[in-house]
């Protein structure tokens, strides 16, 4: 399984788009990226997938260069609501794979 | 639709005793897990079911920790007895489709 490696913490204000990127050099050919978001008291919650190049959805959208080495989740306009916890994880459709989390970056939204 | 029920919501217990989580899932997802998230970490695969057999289970403290899938459907998982270091969040979570977990919201265990 392909290792992540993310900020721990990021800080910014409501409003503002928030780049929240994440590095995963030996990611395989059959790789999907997925970020899920975490609030407290709650399990983590899927907002996006891709596999390459750019995906949006009406929660954010991710970025995914040619070499699929990193990923870049963007959230625009962040509001209050937003501050949580963000995990990047990458894996394939094989059904006997789990998903493997790491520490995930903390996002801090302030007024 | 996904859904994932978990209950109790919380429970405190004592060191030495013992505890259990119940998962009881929507049908039809035949991949189930269990992950204990520690207080500022990351979720942790305790356990991996596929259907009623185990697939995965390399990070399952054998000693105290057990847990079962009925039917392909529910599952528990059990501690016993429990230490403070088994104070954490644990989260079922089923398979949607190839590529995505979906989570209960957990039960939050406090070893005192």
């Amino acid at each position: 399984l392909a290792k992540t490696t993310q900020p721990i913490s990021m800080d910014s204000y409501e409003g503002q788009e928030v780049n929240i990127t994440c590095s995963h050099n030996n990611i395989a050919t059959n790789d999907y990226i997925t970020w899920y978001q975490q609030f407290p008291s709650q399990g983590p919650r899927f907002i996006i997938q891709g596999y390459k190049t750019k995906v949006t959805n009406e929660v954010a959208s991710l970025f995914i260069p040619a070499d699929r080495k990193s990923s870049t989740l963007s959230l625009p306009r962040v509001s209050l609501s937003d501050t949580a916890v963000y995990y990047c994880l990458v894996g394939s459709d094989n059904y006997g794979q789990n998903f493997v989390f790491g520490p995930g970056t903390r996002l801090s939204v302030l007024p | 639709e996904a859904g994932v029920a978990q209950s109790p919501r919380y429970k405190i217990i004592e060191k030495r005793q013992s505890v259990a989580f119940w998962c009881n899932p929507i049908s039809g997802h035949a991949t189930l897990y269990w992950y204990q998230q520690i207080l500022g970490q990351g979720p942790k695969l305790l356990i991996q079911f596929q259907n009623n057999g185990v697939v995965d289970d390399s990070q399952l403290p054998k000693d105290r920790f057990s847990a079962e899938r009925l039917k392909g459907v529910d599952s528990t998982l059990k501690i016993q007895p429990a230490k403070l270091e088994d104070s954490a969040v644990y989260l079922c979570a089923i398979r949607v489709g190839a590529t995505e977990a979906f989570f209960g919201q957990g039960t939050r265990l406090t070893v005192v």
